[in-house]
């Protein structure tokens, strides 16, 4: 079965510290997987998408295939990360996304 | 260009009262969706479209229709409002030329009472 799992629902961290968002997936294919973000009551928006391999406002994220993870990294977290945070697997031939439940993200001060 | 549009941004509704919600497009999109995201229970496809004049259903069907009648536009009605229904709608679009990114409406706050 497709499903991607973000096991934490929140995560909290200090202004300056290192976040890591976790996700994983399960998909028997080649993956397309996405990282959005939706801050405090505005629409989704595109964060990062695996086959780009770049990096927006400073976030990471690595296709393990290995550990079937997409994790989103920052080395060094701003009150202004502070969202939700959801990733997204495309499995191609339904034209659809499956969502993880998402991790809301609290920087603190 | 505005990308994806939704109205109204905020309705009370009675329950067994009906509605239709309007999601708007200007970005030539083939595919377009209709989601419902309630807290813990994130981002739930009502239904879908690949094509004007096509529907499909979602995860969270019931007690909705839709209806894409011109490419640019998306439809979601409720016909009978009930208060499971209390949640925030967002619509999506997708291009069909690969990329797989959905851009998203602003969305609309949905109370029944």
């Amino acid at each position: 079965a497709q499903r991607v799992t973000q096991p934490e629902k929140l995560l909290s961290v200090f202004k300056g510290a290192p976040v890591e968002l976790k996700c994983n997936y399960s998909y028997s294919g080649s993956p397309e997987l996405f990282w959005y973000v939706q801050y405090s009551r505005q629409r989704l928006q595109l964060l990062l998408r695996h086959i780009s391999r770049e990096s927006i406002k400073g976030f990471t994220a690595d296709l393990n295939k290995g550990e079937t993870s997409f994790h989103l990294k920052k080395p060094f977290a701003q009150e202004e990360d502070s969202a939700m945070y959801y990733c997204a697997l495309y499995a191609g031939n339904n034209r659809k996304l499956i969502w993880g439940l998402g991790t809301s993200l609290a920087v603190n001060p | 260009n505005a990308g994806v549009t939704q109205t109204p941004k905020f309705r009370v509704l009675k329950t067994g009262q009906s509605m239709t919600l309007l999601c708007a497009q200007d970005m030539n999109h083939e595919y377009m969706y209709w989601y419902r995201q309630d807290p813990g229970m994130g981002l739930r496809l009502i239904h879908y479209s690949v094509g004007e004049g096509t529907t499909a259903k979602g995860e969270v069907p019931d007690g909705y229709n839709v209806s894409r009648l011109k490419k640019q536009n998306f439809l979601l009605g409720l016909e009978s409002a009930a208060p499971s229904q209390t949640s925030v709608y967002f619509c999506a679009s997708q291009g069909s030329g690969g990329g797989y990114e959905q851009y998203f409406g602003p969305g609309t706050r949905l109370t029944v009472t």
